[in-house]
């Protein structure tokens, strides 16, 4: 079965330093690998998904990079803001059709201003 | 507005009741999900769908039923609640398997 592991479990940063999340995942034959982020109360927003083929992805400050032979994964958010605070969470996608997805625990992050 | 749409956003029942959380999507997407939520346990997948009347078990299927009967609806029923459901339950969709998955804002459950 496959294992999603997000370490550390919270972050704390000052405004305006960047922020590394890190994924690692125990069964490399994934479809792809989606990063989402979690308000308090809220449902989880998409981020970014890279698929199998693929080895980073980028939107605006957002960039996420795939290593699938080492099982890893990892976030990058540029210089940091206080509502980047959040939870990020990754989730691996299955290769069946589904595309079922297995979530880490998720990384708390908090921006201090 | 398009998006996911789930309801009640709250509910509180007793035990050993009946409930159906609802889940509605306007974008037509063909694979729906239901997890659960608990700290200690991230997210679970419960039930899925991959179109109107075809569905199947995920890792924490027990006491839980599903239906599909139109492609935009996709209700989750606890058939006899019990305290081991109370949990946050999310509904999500995506257009096809290696496409993004889109959540809706959640249904918070408590059995008493």
């Amino acid at each position: 079965k496959q294992e999603v592991t997000q370490i550390p479990a919270a972050l704390s940063v000052p405004e305006g330093e960047n922020l590394v999340l890190n994924c690692s995942f125990t069964d490399s034959a994934i479809y792809n690998l989606q990063w989402f982020r979690q308000d308090p109360g809220k449902g989880l927003t998409s981020l970014l998904l890279i698929q199998s083929s693929q080895r980073e992805q980028t939107s605006g400050r957002l960039n996420a990079s795939l290593d699938k032979s080492s099982g890893r994964s990892t976030l990058y958010i540029a210089a940091s803001q206080p509502g980047d605070s959040a939870t990020y969470l990754c989730a691996v996608g299955t290769t069946d059709s589904w595309g079922k997805l297995q979530f880490g625990a998720g990384t708390q992050v908090v921006v201090t201003p | 507005d398009a998006g996911i749409t789930q309801s009640p956003r709250y509910k509180i029942t007793e035990t050993g009741r009946q409930v159906t959380l609802m889940c509605h999507q306007t974008w037509s997407h063909s694979y729906m999900f239901w997890y659960r939520q608990d700290l200690g346990h991230g997210l679970r997948l419960i039930y899925y769908s991959a179109a109107a009347d075809i569905t199947d078990k995920g890792e924490v299927p027990d006491g839980y039923v599903v239906s599909r009967s139109k492609t935009e609806n996709f209700p989750l029923t606890l058939e006899s609640a019990t305290r081991s459901q109370t949990s946050v339950y999310f509904c999500a969709s995506r257009v096809q398997g290696g496409s993004p998955l889109h959540f809706g804002n959640g249904t918070r459950l408590t059995v008493t």
